[in-house]
């Protein structure tokens, strides 16, 4: 069965603190994992898409990076306005149009 | 109006009320999804509709009927909810359904079924 794990449920930073969230995943095939923030109220905002294994993208503060099993989003040097859940997100190659799995997220909390 | 837009964004109805959900993609994007948040789960897929056409039915019950007029609308009628229907729900969009674009997502309709 396709899955997908986030790692921790949640965390708690000081501003400058720098660390990483993680997603596990265990799918047939994988043609695309996914990143998004949501703030509360809000919708999910997307972030990055990866493909492949050893693949990396930044944004900012932000870099999400690839191997065969798990992604990391390292957070460098956060801020308080980087407080928010974080959602990771695969496609299976198997799956059908349009189906992301999507784990339960990390809720960051960044303290000034 | 940018990006993809929900109406209402809050919504409390009754078990045996009738309502619907609107969302409207400004994005161009030919694919939408209805998409379900409860607290302490994932993100559930509900429906997918590709060119208007529904081409996904992630086995929701019949209270839940879609309906997607052209590529820019797309309502959900809700008809004799149960308490635990409540929930966030979340459109979205993608430029096509079957490709490995992304997502965007609009703000959701807090549902409250009392």
């Amino acid at each position: 069965e396709d899955q997908v794990t986030q790692s921790p449920e949640a965390l708690r930073l000081q501003e400058g603190e720098s660390s990483s969230l993680n997603c596990s995943y265990t799918v047939s095939g994988l043609r695309g994992l996914f990143w998004y923030r949501q703030d509360p109220g809000k919708g999910p905002e997307f972030l990055f898409t990866l493909y492949s294994a050893g693949e990396e993208k930044e944004k900012e503060r932000l870099k999400a990076t690839l191997t065969k099993k798990e992604s990391f989003l390292h957070i460098t040097a956060p801020k308080p306005e980087d407080s928010a859940t974080y959602l990771c997100a695969v496609r299976p190659s198997g799956g059908s149009q349009g189906n992301l799995i999507f784990g339960k997220g990390t809720k960051l909390s960044v303290k000034p | 109006e940018t990006g993809v837009t929900q109406t209402p964004r809050h919504l409390v109805m009754g078990m045996t009320n009738k309502k619907s959900l609107k969302c409207e993609q400004h994005l161009g994007h030919n694919a939408m999804y209805w998409y379900k948040q409860s607290a302490k789960k994932p993100l559930e897929l509900m429906f997918v509709y590709s060119l208007e056409e529904r081409v996904e039915n992630n086995s929701v019950p019949s209270r839940f009927s879609p309906e997607c007029p052209n590529s820019s609308h797309l309502f959900l009628h809700l008809h004799t909810l149960q308490p635990e229907d409540s929930a966030l729900y979340l459109c979205a969009s993608s430029q096509e359904s079957g490709l490995d674009d992304e997502q965007y997502f609009g703000p959701g309709t807090r549902l409250t079924v009392t």
